[in-house]
Protein backbone atom coordinates (compact mmCIF):
# COMPACT_ATOMS: atom_id res chain seq x y z
CA UNK A 1 0.00 0.00 0.00
CA UNK A 2 2.08 3.10 -0.82
CA UNK A 3 1.45 6.38 0.22
CA UNK A 4 2.96 9.08 2.54
CA UNK A 5 2.61 9.12 6.31
CA UNK A 6 3.11 11.49 8.57
CA UNK A 7 3.59 11.01 12.42
CA UNK A 8 2.49 11.87 15.04
CA UNK A 9 -1.05 13.16 14.22
CA UNK A 10 -1.39 15.54 17.13
CA UNK A 11 1.77 16.98 18.47
CA UNK A 12 2.14 19.55 21.47
CA UNK A 13 5.16 21.94 22.41
CA UNK A 14 6.31 23.29 25.22
CA UNK A 15 7.54 26.83 24.46
CA UNK A 16 11.65 26.74 24.06
CA UNK A 17 11.44 23.12 22.54
CA UNK A 18 12.47 21.94 19.44
CA UNK A 19 10.20 18.97 18.02
CA UNK A 20 10.41 17.29 14.80
CA UNK A 21 8.07 15.45 12.51
CA UNK A 22 8.28 12.39 10.50
CA UNK A 23 7.12 12.49 6.37
CA UNK A 24 8.05 8.80 5.40
CA UNK A 25 7.22 7.50 1.59
CA UNK A 26 7.40 4.83 -0.34
CA UNK A 27 6.43 6.14 -3.63
CA UNK A 28 9.64 6.42 -4.90
CA UNK A 29 9.26 10.04 -5.83
CA UNK A 30 12.12 11.82 -5.86
CA UNK A 31 10.98 15.37 -4.76
CA UNK A 32 9.89 16.16 -1.16
CA UNK A 33 8.30 19.16 0.09
CA UNK A 34 7.03 20.85 3.93
CA UNK A 35 4.22 23.19 4.17
CA UNK A 36 2.15 24.94 6.80
CA UNK A 37 -1.32 25.65 6.94
CA UNK A 38 -2.92 28.44 8.66
CA UNK A 39 -6.78 29.11 9.23
CA UNK A 40 -8.37 31.00 6.53
CA UNK A 41 -4.72 31.09 4.50
CA UNK A 42 -3.33 28.72 1.93
CA UNK A 43 -1.15 26.43 2.44
CA UNK A 44 2.78 28.38 2.22
CA UNK A 45 5.85 26.28 1.34
CA UNK A 46 9.09 25.90 4.44
CA UNK A 47 11.21 23.46 2.38
CA UNK A 48 11.60 21.50 -0.64
CA UNK A 49 14.26 18.70 -0.95
CA UNK A 50 14.15 17.83 -5.24
CA UNK A 51 17.01 14.82 -4.02
CA UNK A 52 18.80 12.99 -1.70
CA UNK A 53 21.28 15.66 0.28
CA UNK A 54 19.83 18.88 -1.22
CA UNK A 55 17.12 20.70 0.35
CA UNK A 56 16.19 24.60 -0.35
CA UNK A 57 14.19 27.07 1.91
CA UNK A 58 10.88 28.08 0.51
CA UNK A 59 9.00 31.54 1.08
CA UNK A 60 8.76 30.81 5.10
CA UNK A 61 11.64 28.53 6.26
CA UNK A 62 12.88 30.95 9.63
CA UNK A 63 12.80 28.72 12.82
CA UNK A 64 12.24 25.72 10.61
CA UNK A 65 15.48 22.73 9.90
CA UNK A 66 15.05 19.91 7.61
CA UNK A 67 17.07 16.93 6.45
CA UNK A 68 17.32 14.62 3.51
CA UNK A 69 19.54 11.90 4.41
CA UNK A 70 16.89 9.29 2.20
CA UNK A 71 15.20 9.16 -0.43
CA UNK A 72 12.07 8.11 1.55
CA UNK A 73 12.72 10.43 4.53
CA UNK A 74 12.04 14.20 5.02
CA UNK A 75 11.78 15.02 8.62
CA UNK A 76 11.20 18.82 9.78
CA UNK A 77 12.36 19.97 13.21
CA UNK A 78 10.58 22.92 13.94
CA UNK A 79 13.09 24.95 16.76
CA UNK A 80 12.77 27.21 19.30
CA UNK A 81 13.53 30.13 16.90
CA UNK A 82 9.92 29.62 15.35
CA UNK A 83 7.37 31.82 17.00
CA UNK A 84 4.43 31.08 16.26
CA UNK A 85 4.74 27.31 15.58
CA UNK A 86 1.07 26.35 15.92
CA UNK A 87 -0.70 25.47 12.77
CA UNK A 88 -1.33 22.31 10.32
CA UNK A 89 1.74 20.91 8.99
CA UNK A 90 1.72 18.83 5.43
CA UNK A 91 4.24 16.77 3.81
CA UNK A 92 4.01 16.12 -0.04
CA UNK A 93 5.81 14.22 -2.35
CA UNK A 94 6.44 14.65 -6.47
CA UNK A 95 7.39 11.82 -8.73
CA UNK A 96 8.81 13.77 -11.28
CA UNK A 97 12.65 15.40 -11.15
CA UNK A 98 10.77 17.89 -8.52
CA UNK A 99 10.23 20.93 -11.15
CA UNK A 100 7.07 21.36 -8.55
CA UNK A 101 5.59 21.26 -11.76
CA UNK A 102 3.74 17.79 -11.66
CA UNK A 103 0.57 16.45 -9.45
CA UNK A 104 1.87 16.82 -5.97
CA UNK A 105 1.01 13.82 -3.10
CA UNK A 106 0.06 14.42 0.54
CA UNK A 107 0.62 13.34 3.57
CA UNK A 108 -2.55 13.28 5.80
CA UNK A 109 -0.69 16.14 8.18
CA UNK A 110 0.77 16.94 11.91
CA UNK A 111 -1.20 19.27 14.13
CA UNK A 112 1.33 20.89 15.79
CA UNK A 113 0.16 23.27 19.32
CA UNK A 114 2.06 25.33 21.50
CA UNK A 115 1.77 25.14 25.13
CA UNK B 1 4.75 36.71 -10.08
CA UNK B 2 1.71 34.08 -10.35
CA UNK B 3 -0.96 34.12 -7.84
CA UNK B 4 -4.58 33.11 -7.35
CA UNK B 5 -7.78 34.62 -6.13
CA UNK B 6 -10.48 32.68 -4.47
CA UNK B 7 -13.84 35.08 -4.64
CA UNK B 8 -15.82 33.45 -1.95
CA UNK B 9 -14.39 32.13 1.83
CA UNK B 10 -17.84 29.96 2.11
CA UNK B 11 -20.19 28.71 -0.39
CA UNK B 12 -23.30 26.61 0.68
CA UNK B 13 -25.34 24.39 -1.38
CA UNK B 14 -28.41 21.87 -0.78
CA UNK B 15 -27.28 18.15 -1.84
CA UNK B 16 -28.55 17.95 -5.72
CA UNK B 17 -27.93 21.88 -6.51
CA UNK B 18 -24.69 22.65 -8.94
CA UNK B 19 -21.70 23.54 -7.09
CA UNK B 20 -20.14 26.92 -8.34
CA UNK B 21 -16.40 27.42 -6.41
CA UNK B 22 -14.83 30.73 -8.47
CA UNK B 23 -11.13 31.19 -8.77
CA UNK B 24 -8.98 33.91 -10.86
CA UNK B 25 -5.26 33.58 -11.70
CA UNK B 26 -2.87 36.37 -12.42
CA UNK B 27 -0.01 35.09 -14.86
CA UNK B 28 2.19 36.99 -17.05
CA UNK B 29 2.37 33.76 -19.01
CA UNK B 30 0.03 30.91 -19.92
CA UNK B 31 -0.10 29.23 -16.33
CA UNK B 32 -1.00 25.66 -15.27
CA UNK B 33 -3.68 25.46 -12.63
CA UNK B 34 -4.70 22.83 -10.25
CA UNK B 35 -7.79 22.87 -7.52
CA UNK B 36 -7.09 20.21 -4.86
CA UNK B 37 -9.76 19.21 -2.04
CA UNK B 38 -9.40 19.16 1.26
CA UNK B 39 -11.34 16.97 3.82
CA UNK B 40 -11.40 18.11 7.70
CA UNK B 41 -7.99 17.38 9.40
CA UNK B 42 -6.59 15.18 5.90
CA UNK B 43 -4.52 16.16 3.30
CA UNK B 44 -4.81 17.30 0.09
CA UNK B 45 -5.94 15.64 -2.59
CA UNK B 46 -5.58 16.46 -6.45
CA UNK B 47 -9.56 17.23 -7.92
CA UNK B 48 -7.65 18.58 -11.63
CA UNK B 49 -5.45 20.13 -13.38
CA UNK B 50 -5.12 22.13 -16.20
CA UNK B 51 -1.82 22.67 -18.60
CA UNK B 52 -2.71 24.03 -22.03
CA UNK B 53 -4.65 20.69 -23.59
CA UNK B 54 -8.28 21.40 -23.35
CA UNK B 55 -9.68 24.30 -21.70
CA UNK B 56 -12.25 22.56 -20.64
CA UNK B 57 -11.03 19.96 -17.81
CA UNK B 58 -12.77 17.26 -15.91
CA UNK B 59 -11.86 15.55 -12.79
CA UNK B 60 -12.61 13.37 -9.90
CA UNK B 61 -16.03 12.48 -8.43
CA UNK B 62 -17.95 14.50 -10.97
CA UNK B 63 -15.71 18.17 -10.78
CA UNK B 64 -14.51 19.76 -13.88
CA UNK B 65 -13.07 23.12 -14.22
CA UNK B 66 -12.90 25.25 -17.81
CA UNK B 67 -9.68 27.88 -18.49
CA UNK B 68 -10.83 31.02 -19.75
CA UNK B 69 -7.85 33.16 -20.69
CA UNK B 70 -10.32 36.29 -21.57
CA UNK B 71 -11.49 36.34 -17.52
CA UNK B 72 -8.76 35.06 -16.19
CA UNK B 73 -10.97 32.49 -14.54
CA UNK B 74 -10.27 28.93 -13.36
CA UNK B 75 -14.02 27.96 -11.91
CA UNK B 76 -14.62 24.73 -10.74
CA UNK B 77 -18.10 22.90 -10.98
CA UNK B 78 -19.95 19.94 -10.39
CA UNK B 79 -23.64 19.37 -11.91
CA UNK B 80 -25.15 18.24 -8.60
CA UNK B 81 -23.83 18.43 -4.67
CA UNK B 82 -23.39 15.45 -2.66
CA UNK B 83 -23.04 15.44 1.24
CA UNK B 84 -19.19 13.54 0.54
CA UNK B 85 -18.40 16.95 -1.37
CA UNK B 86 -17.98 19.17 1.97
CA UNK B 87 -14.62 20.19 2.03
CA UNK B 88 -12.21 22.21 1.69
CA UNK B 89 -11.11 23.41 -1.83
CA UNK B 90 -8.22 25.15 -2.96
CA UNK B 91 -7.05 26.78 -6.62
CA UNK B 92 -3.49 26.56 -7.26
CA UNK B 93 -1.20 28.27 -9.32
CA UNK B 94 2.51 27.36 -10.24
CA UNK B 95 4.98 30.13 -10.19
CA UNK B 96 8.57 30.68 -11.22
CA UNK B 97 10.94 29.41 -13.82
CA UNK B 98 13.18 26.61 -13.02
CA UNK B 99 12.03 25.04 -9.74
CA UNK B 100 8.09 25.79 -10.42
CA UNK B 101 6.13 25.97 -6.58
CA UNK B 102 2.71 25.89 -6.25
CA UNK B 103 1.10 28.58 -4.99
CA UNK B 104 -2.43 28.12 -2.97
CA UNK B 105 -5.17 30.09 -3.05
CA UNK B 106 -7.11 31.18 0.75
CA UNK B 107 -9.49 28.48 -0.05
CA UNK B 108 -13.16 28.11 -0.20
CA UNK B 109 -15.12 26.25 2.05
CA UNK B 110 -17.89 23.91 0.55
CA UNK B 111 -20.79 23.23 3.11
Amino acid sequence: DGGITQSPKYLFRKEGQNVTLSCEQNLNHDAMYWYRQDPGQGLRLIYYSQIVNDFQKGDIAEGYSVSREKKESFPLTVTSAQKNPTAFYLCASEPSGGTGADTQYFGPGTRLTVL
Amino acid sequence: AQSVTQLDSHVSVSEGTPVLLRCNYSSSYSPSLFWYVQHPNKGLQLLLKYTSAATLVKGINGFEAEFKKSETSFHLTKPSAHMSDAAEYFCVVISGTGFQKLVFGTGTRLL
